[in-house]
């Protein structure tokens, strides 16, 4: 079964910094991965996804994320992060075998500083 | 924009209630999914449906059921509240493109249900 580790319940960076939100995921074949956000009293919103091909995927509100297939690693990134960044993050994993069976992480709260 | 409606952010309801979460969907997307959301345990899946009357349990489905008479709308049923029922309730839909799965699922933005 898949599985989806987000190894830092929070990440503090100052505004201006580039940011990282760590996530390793296990899935016995090939992985389609995901990262949503949560702003609070809302629901999940889509950032980016990696299907195939190109190891960085870019996303909505200038998030991009890189997938390492030898460290099973999607972590999430930002060159200059903004206050307005402050959300949970939430990384997801879907077997490509099987539909509907997502697995998210316990997500990652991200706190940017002014 | 896809749009994921759920009928209430918040409900209390008393123990051994039955409790009705509703969400209807305007994208026409054949699955449907609820989760329930808990601090440190992120998001675990009750129920989905991929398609009218079709519907298979997730992860924690005791102590709940569903109902999809229509493709827009997916009900989750609490059949007697119990305190730690008490949570966040999501409801997500995506759109099935014959064995892609790939596709991102759109939230609503939760049900805070609260069971005294």
């Amino acid at each position: 079964a898949q599985s989806v580790a987000q190894p830092e319940d929070q990440v503090n960076v100052a505004e201006g910094n580039p940011l990282t939100v760590k996530c390793t995921y296990s899935v016995s074949g090939n992985p389609y991965l995901f990262w949503y956000v949560q702003y609070p009293n809302r629901g999940l919103q889509f950032l980016l996804k990696y299907i195939t091909g190109d190891n960085l995927v870019k996303g909505s509100y200038g998030f991009e994320a890189e997938f390492n297939k030898s460290q099973t690693s999607f972590h999430l990134k930002k060159p200059s992060a903004l206050v307005s960044d402050s959300a949970l993050y939430f990384c997801a994993v879907r077997d490509i075998r099987k539909n509907n069976d997502m697995r998210f992480g316990a997500g990652t709260r991200l706190t940017v500083k002014p | 924009d896809v749009k994921v409606t759920q009928s209430s952010r918040y409900l209390v309801k008393r123990t051994g209630e039955k409790v009705f979460l509703e969400c209807v969907q305007d994208m026409d997307h054949e699955n449907m999914f609820w989760y329930r959301q808990d601090p440190g345990l992120g998001l675990r899946l009750i129920y989905f449906s991929y398609d009218v009357k079709m519907k298979e349990k997730g992860d924690i489905p005791e102590g709940y059921s569903v109902s999809r008479e229509k493709k827009e709308r997916f009900s989750l049923i609490l059949e007697s509240a119990s305190t730690n029922q008490t949570s966040m309730y999501l409801c997500a839909s995506s759109l099935w493109r014959g064995g892609d799965s790939n596709q991102p699922q759109h939230f609503g933005d939760g049900t805070r249900l609260s069971i005294l």
